[in-house]
């Protein structure tokens, strides 16, 4: 079955003790991204990577990392974990980056809260 | 950063009725996209509209898009319990990646 698959699914933590979000997709996708959801914000991009060893920052970068080491994974890594980073994170990719008329497939999402 | 607005923020329904809901973006795109989340789920991709098309259909949904006006409208008609969801518009910009422009969603409500 066609997935993106994120662990955890959810997450308690405190301040300061580093993380990772691990997502997988098994589409063969070359684009992948990661957003946040807040109350009344909708989703904001994060980060987004167009292919293997190609990463950009989105709307929201600060506080987090990413890498693409295989075209399959895209973890989000943070370093230093914030109250202001509690939220609902969703990883989502689809076939090509730079073509556009694409949907997108999510992951069911990784809720975290951080202490 | 481009976010689309949807209008209403929230709408409750009887089974059986149609559920139009409403979003304006800002500047020029390629395509906007529906999406639509149950609670606590990931986004589940609905439909897709060019910028050179007006209107499109799939199932009981039918998007229109007026680029002169920035906005886009989804209907779902003969609504059930089980469209009972959040759903977002999003957009895509003319030109660079396929990143997706999310819109703060409306919550429909369908009731039995």
């Amino acid at each position: 079955e066609a997935q993106v698959t994120q662990n955890p699914r959810y997450l308690i933590t405190v301040t300061g003790k580093k993380l990772t979000v691990t997502c997988s997709q098994n589409m063969n996708h070359e684009y992948m991204s990661w957003y946040r959801q807040d109350p009344g914000l909708g989703l904001r991009q994060i980060y987004y990577s167009m292919n293997v060893e190609v990463t950009d920052k989105g709307d929201v970068p600060e506080g987090y990392k990413v890498s693409r080491k295989e075209k399959r994974n895209f973890p989000l890594i943070l370093e230093s974990p914030s109250p202001n980073q509690t939220s609902l994170y969703f990883c989502a990719s689809s076939l090509r980056g730079d073509t556009h008329n694409q949907p997108q497939h999510f992951g069911d999402g990784t809720r975290l809260s951080i202490l | 950063s481009q976010q689309g607005e949807e209008d209403p923020q929230a709408l409750s329904i009887q089974e059986g009725e149609n559920a139009t809901m409403n979003c304006s973006y800002k500047t020029s795109i390629n395509n906007l996209q529906w999406y639509r989340q149950n609670s606590g789920r990931g986004l589940v991709h609905l439909i897709l509209i060019r910028s050179n098309e007006r209107e499109k259909h799939s199932g009981r949904l039918r998007v229109t898009l007026d680029t002169s006006k920035k906005s886009s409208s989804l209907l779902i008609t003969a609504s059930r319990a089980a469209d009972t969801a959040s759903y977002f518009c999003a957009t895509v910009y003319q030109t660079g990646a396929n990143n997706l422009f999310f819109g703060t969603g409306t919550r429909l409500t369908v009731i039995p």
